[in-house]
């Protein structure tokens, strides 16, 4: 079966700080990946997403980047953190596209910055 | 993607089925009902989809109208773990590489 893992679950970071969240997936080749960011009471925002190695989109301008150095492997980084990059950071894989299957979240990791 | 409206909020007593609705009257004819649920501090779970049959799985069953404009997602025999804010989502593939949009959502409170 597949699986998703996330680290940290919880991080405090002062502003102006670097941000490197990871994200793996097991039991499955070539997914889509997606990073969202949820503020406290409101909804999914979808920051990036990827359909292969090396692809990454972005939903959203913002001062965080994203990368998929390998197939199953999804990094969420920040040169320099805003007060505003806090909030709840989940990735998310899928099966490729043409199918109608779901994504599946990780637990996701709480960044509070200070 | 189509828009949905769930009750705000619903109790359910612990063992009894839970019987979650959902409208969605403007669904188009390649769009498919996804149920995920969210328990306070996690990511979301995905529960069950379905496009115009019933489905069933081993945590859920979704029951859509002939018509397509509602559905119902029930727990056949809710526990106290089954409290979470459920989301009823209606788009052409959740799968493909586009936002899933979460709505308010129910929340469910499963009561011992």
């Amino acid at each position: 079966s597949q699986t998703i893992h996330q680290w940290p679950a919880t991080l405090v970071q002062p502003v102006g700080s670097p941000l490197s969240l990871e994200c793996t997936v097991e039991g499955t080749s070539n997914p889509n990946l997606y990073w969202y960011r949820q503020a406290a009471g409101r909804g999914l925002q979808l920051l990036f997403y990827s359909v292969g190695i090396g692809q990454i989109s972005s939903e959203v301008p913002q001062n965080l980047s994203a990368s998929r150095p390998q197939d199953r492997q999804f990094i969420l980084s920040s040169k320099k953190l805003l007060l505003s990059d806090s909030g709840f950071y989940l990735c998310a894989w899928s099966y490729g596209t043409g199918r109608n299957q779901p994504q599946h979240f990780g637990d996701g990791t709480r960044l509070s910055i200070l | 993607d189509a828009k949905t409206t769930q009750p705000p909020s619903m109790d359910c007593a612990e063992g009894r089925a839970a019987n979650l609705p959902c409208n969605h009257s403007t669904i188009s004819g390649n769009e498919y009902v996804y149920w995920y649920r969210q328990i306070h501090s996690q990511g979301p779970q995905y529960i069950i989809h379905g496009l115009k049959n019933n489905e069933t799985n081993e945590m859920a069953s979704l029951i859509i109208t002939e018509d397509r404009k509602s559905s119902t997602l029930i727990l056949p025999h809710a526990t106290l773990r089954d409290t979470a804010v459920y989301y009823c989502i209606v788009r052409v593939s959740s799968g493909s590489a586009r936002q899933l949009t979460f709505g308010s959502g129910t929340q469910l409170t499963v009561l011992p």
